[in-house]
């Protein structure tokens, strides 16, 4: 089956404890991008990745770092996570990107987490 | 910022109706899409039209473009208690590099 696979579906940290978000998809894919959901705020977009070893920063890309060394995997890095990174992630793949693409994005089923 | 916006925030509909949601963006498109999520899950891409598109439909979704608008419209035609869910705009800018900007949604219920 088709999917972006996000990993965990929950997580609850402390502030500064390192994490990572594990983001997949099996469709070969070559654009993938993270996103935060907020009440009130909708989604945005943190990181993007137009193919392997090309990253680049979204809207809110503060405190977060990507890595994009195979084409099929997407991690997320918190390095020192704080409390207002508390939110709904959603790690998104689309066949391509950029201005001409025209393709709709896969959306993962989403990681909630909680930063105390 | 958020390119799309959404109207209304909220509907409540009866089974069997039909439910129009709209969308308002600020800048020139490559295209806009809909989105629906169920609460709490992921979005789910629904349709996709193009800036050189007035209407497109997918089976009992019909979206229209209005470019000299910049607004769009999704109906849902004879809609279900399964169709509750938010419904989100996205706008692929002209300008925007490679991003999807999303509006906030409308959160649309369906009473059986």
């Amino acid at each position: 089956e088709a999917q972006v696979t996000q990993n965990p579906r929950y997580l609850i940290t402390v502030t500064g404890k390192k994490l990572t978000v594990t983001c997949s998809q099996n469709m070969n894919h070559e654009y993938m991008s993270w996103y935060r959901q907020d009440p009130g705020l909708g989604l945005r977009q943190i990181y993007y990745s137009m193919n392997v070893e090309v990253t680049d920063k979204g809207d809110v890309p503060e405190g977060y770092k990507v890595s994009r060394k195979e084409k099929r995997n997407f991690p997320l890095i918190l390095e020192s996570p704080s409390p207002n990174q508390t939110s709904l992630y959603f790690c998104a793949s689309s066949l391509f990107g950029g201005s001409i693409s025209n393709y709709g994005y896969t959306f993962g089923s989403g990681t909630r987490l909680t930063v105390v | 910022s958020q390119q799309g916006e959404e109207d209304p925030q909220a509907l409540s509909i009866q089974e069997g109706e039909n439910a129009t949601m709209n969308c308002s963006y600020k800048t020139s498109i490559n295209n806009l899409q809909w989105y629906r999520q169920n609460s709490g899950r992921g979005l789910v891409h629904l349709i996709l039209i193009r800036s050189n598109e007035r209407e497109k439909h997918s089976g009992r979704l019909r979206v229209t473009l209005d470019t000299s608008k910049k607004s769009s419209s999704l109906l849902i035609t004879a809609s279900r208690a399964a169709d509750t869910a938010s419904y989100f705009c996205a706008t692929d800018g002209e300008t925007s590099g490679s991003r999807l900007t999303f509006g906030e949604g409308t959160q649309l219920t369906v009473n059986p």
